[in-house]
């Protein structure tokens, strides 16, 4: 059975960081693309960001470049989005997502329950 | 990487179908088969429902279908029922990003 358990979200103030990681298993991690989606409270869903399955590959909306770094350990079956001067409007529920093909293709069959990350003062 | 474009929302009495259109450009709907269609209900992850445009996942009823005609896709749901109400989200590929669509209530009235 696929699962997804991300971590690591929490309240943070305005230009601080924080690190979301998602454990992955019941498939073989590093044959599949995986992304990260966040959903404002009340909002709609927001691509963050994509990485290949090898790792090679990073992808990222304009929103966030520049501030988010997303990662992959392929040994520890583990996405990672380092998230760096954040902001009140990245204020969400981050899903990680896992895609139908090794390359980022947009297609998601399984989402984890999400973390939420409350930037705030 | 602008939103692409859905109603608001739709209705529809059980039994009946309703479609949900999906509007983008030809830098992503219109230039990729890459279009997926996600469920969500309150207070859950979202679920897929068609990919590839029009591929049905394992377990997805086929009341469930998908298409595209150039730059705006669509989802149709025929014989609704009640555990249909959610909210519905396009998406698509872009090549360098992935973009959704701004989503759609479904109510069943």
């Amino acid at each position: 059975e696929v699962q997804l358990l991300e971590s690591g979200g929490g309240l943070v103030q305005p230009g601080g960081s924080l690190r979301l990681s998602c454990a992955a298993s019941g498939f073989t991690f590093s044959s599949y693309a995986m992304s990260w989606v966040r959903q404002a409270p009340g909002k709609g869903l927001e691509w963050v960001s994509a990485i290949s399955g090898s790792g090679a590959s990073t992808y990222y909306a304009d929103s966030v470049k520049g501030r988010f770094t997303i990662s992959r350990d392929n040994s520890k079956n583990t996405l990672y989005l380092q998230m760096n001067s954040l902001r009140a409007e990245d204020t969400a529920i981050y899903y990680c997502a896992k895609d139908v093909y090794s390359g980022a293709a947009a297609v998601f069959d399984y989402w984890g329950q999400g973390t939420l990350v409350t930037v705030s003062s | 990487q602008s939103a692409l474009t859905q109603p608001r929302s739709v209705s529809g009495s059980p039994g009946q179908s309703v479609t949900i259109s999906c509007t983008g450009t030809s830098s992503d709907v219109g230039g990729y088969n890459y279009v997926s269609w996600y469920q969500q209900h309150p207070g859950k992850a979202p679920k897929l429902m068609i990919y590839d445009v029009s591929k049905r996942p394992s377990g997805v009823p086929d009341r469930f279908s998908g298409s595209k005609s150039g730059n705006t896709a669509s989802l149709t749901i025929s014989g609704l029922q009640a555990e249909d109400e959610a909210d519905y989200y396009c998406c698509s590929y872009a090549g360098s990003y992935v973009v959704f669509g701004g989503g759609t209530k479904l109510t069943v009235l």
